[in-house]
């Protein structure tokens, strides 16, 4: 069973470009994830779907990122205009239905903002 | 507010012995918990887990202990090898919700 799937896996931008990340899930997982995880911290949520919609986006700063899951498989997270603060590795999730099912990772995307 | 918090940020253990991680949580609703295991340039993959209604949980070399009434978990790893040497993070699912939120991680070290 292929795994989740993330490109690129390395970027690095000048503050106030934009950037893109993709994610393919595990085939056949509802829930997707994106987590940042910042350098010395644990992974923090994002924004969370179950199929093309959103489920809890409470902590995407909304000024700056947006997310999309069209036709409810991959997924995409972009940063318009990127800070210094963003400088993070972004991990895409995914998870299949049913309670207490674990979520697996992505090898994740590093961003460097310069 | 961090809702779970591990504070060894790094744990050095030798080859052969017991490894002991531990993670503090602050909300007593918490129902699941659960340890992932993190390698340079990779994802977090699934340790092991525990629910609140049980205080052990044990998969091989692996073991997690919840102490409800400290709202504690530890993880221990007997006996300690090289390639258990990573991140470890702890995590809570946050019932009804499906999302989890992960502690700072402690980074172990198996020392020969």
């Amino acid at each position: 069973e292929a795994g989740v799937a993330q490109s690129p896996r390395y970027k690095i931008i000048e503050k106030r470009q934009s950037v893109a990340f993709w994610c393919n899930p595990i085939s056949g997982h509802a829930t997707l994830y994106w987590y940042q995880q910042i350098l010395g911290q644990g992974p923090k949520l994002l924004i969370q779907f179950q199929n093309n919609g959103v489920v809890d986006d409470s902590q995407l700063p909304k000024d700056r990122f947006s997310a999309e899951r069209l036709k409810g498989v991959d997924s995409t997270l972009k940063i318009q205009p990127a800070k210094l603060e963003d400088s993070a590795v972004y991990l895409c999730a995914s998870r299949a239905g049913g309670f207490y099912n674990e979520q697996f990772f992505g090898p994740g995307t590093r961003l460097t903002v310069l | 507010d961090q809702q779970v918090k591990q504070n060894s940020p790094s744990l050095s253990v030798q080859e052969g012995r017991i490894s002991i991680l531990n993670c503090d949580y602050t909300n007593s609703m918490f129902d699941y918990f659960l340890w992932y295991k993190k390698y340079p340039a990779e994802g977090p993959t699934f340790l092991i887990s525990i629910s609140s209604i049980k205080d052990k949980n044990e998969d091989g070399r692996f073991t997690v202990f919840l102490n409800k009434s400290a709202k504690h978990l530890s993880l221990h790893i007997v006996p300690s090898q090289p390639g258990d040497s990573a991140v470890y993070f702890c995590a809570v699912l946050v019932q009804g919700a499906q999302k989890l939120v992960f502690g700072q991680g402690t980074r172990l070290t198996i020392n020969p």
